[in-house]
């Protein structure tokens, strides 16, 4: 089973920063925080990982508690293109990934 | 560069035949992969290779099922007698290394299997 929560769905205005929300209550001290999207008929796609700090690459900024309970993925300026299903995973030295259903963001023009 | 490469994009087969899906990994990348998704829901992990070895085959449902990596590059995902239950998207992935807590796994567009 999957060890994070995610909202089935969330809409987002184009332009407006989309704020993805993980809940990750059971993550042990060597597990990391993963996030993978996936457009409509395309494979899962990685967008961005951390341990403990914050994060930011070019797609995301990824923000993580200071208890590690639970991270946010947050899209600065969501485009019609960051429609997605997105995947939060947590996972450990010699673990697979385990995808749980998502989020489903719909950006609305 | 190139990405991971599956072929077919789609196969559609009758329930009881046999079918090979193939994958190509990103060039170098040593470990490979394979999951299977449903209409609906994330990606369920099959099988990884590290090399030319399963290093972890737990997650393949029964003994229809079977991959191969011989040369440590290509791997095929094997499926006998199929089942209409068997219908899915089959994704491969690839990644640098293997069973490391930073590994980023890199994944095809999948091939959809339909059993009829």
């Amino acid at each position: 089973d999957a060890k994070t929560t995610q909202p089935p769905s969330m809409d987002c205005a184009e332009g407006r920063a989309a704020n993805l929300p993980c809940n990750h209550s059971t993550i042990s001290g060597n597990e990391y925080v993963y996030w993978y999207r996936q457009i409509h008929s395309q494979g899962p796609q990685y967008i961005i990982h951390g341990l403990k700090n914050n994060e930011t690459n070019e797609m995301a900024s990824l923000i993580i508690t200071e208890d590690r309970k639970s991270s946010t993925l947050i899209l600065p300026h969501a485009t019609l293109r960051d429609t997605a299903v997105y995947y939060c995973i947590v996972r450990d030295y010699g673990q697979n990934f385990v995808f749980g259903p998502g989020t489903r963001l719909s950006v609305l023009p | 560069g190139a990405g991971v490469s599956q072929t077919p994009s789609n196969k559609v087969t009758e329930k009881g035949k046999y079918v090979e899906l193939r994958c190509d990994p990103i060039s170098g990348h040593t470990a490979l992969y394979w999951y299977r998704q449903s209409l609906g829901q994330g990606p369920e992990f099959l099988i990884y290779f590290q090399g030319t070895g399963a290093a972890d085959d737990s997650g393949l449902p029964n003994d229809r099922f079977f991959a191969v990596r011989p040369e440590g590059s290509v791997s095929t995902l094997k499926i006998q007698r199929t089942e209409r239950g068997d219908s899915a998207v089959y994704l491969c992935a690839s990644s640098e290394t293997g069973g490391r807590a930073k590994n980023i796994q890199y994944f095809g567009a999948g091939t959809r299997l339909s059993v009829l």
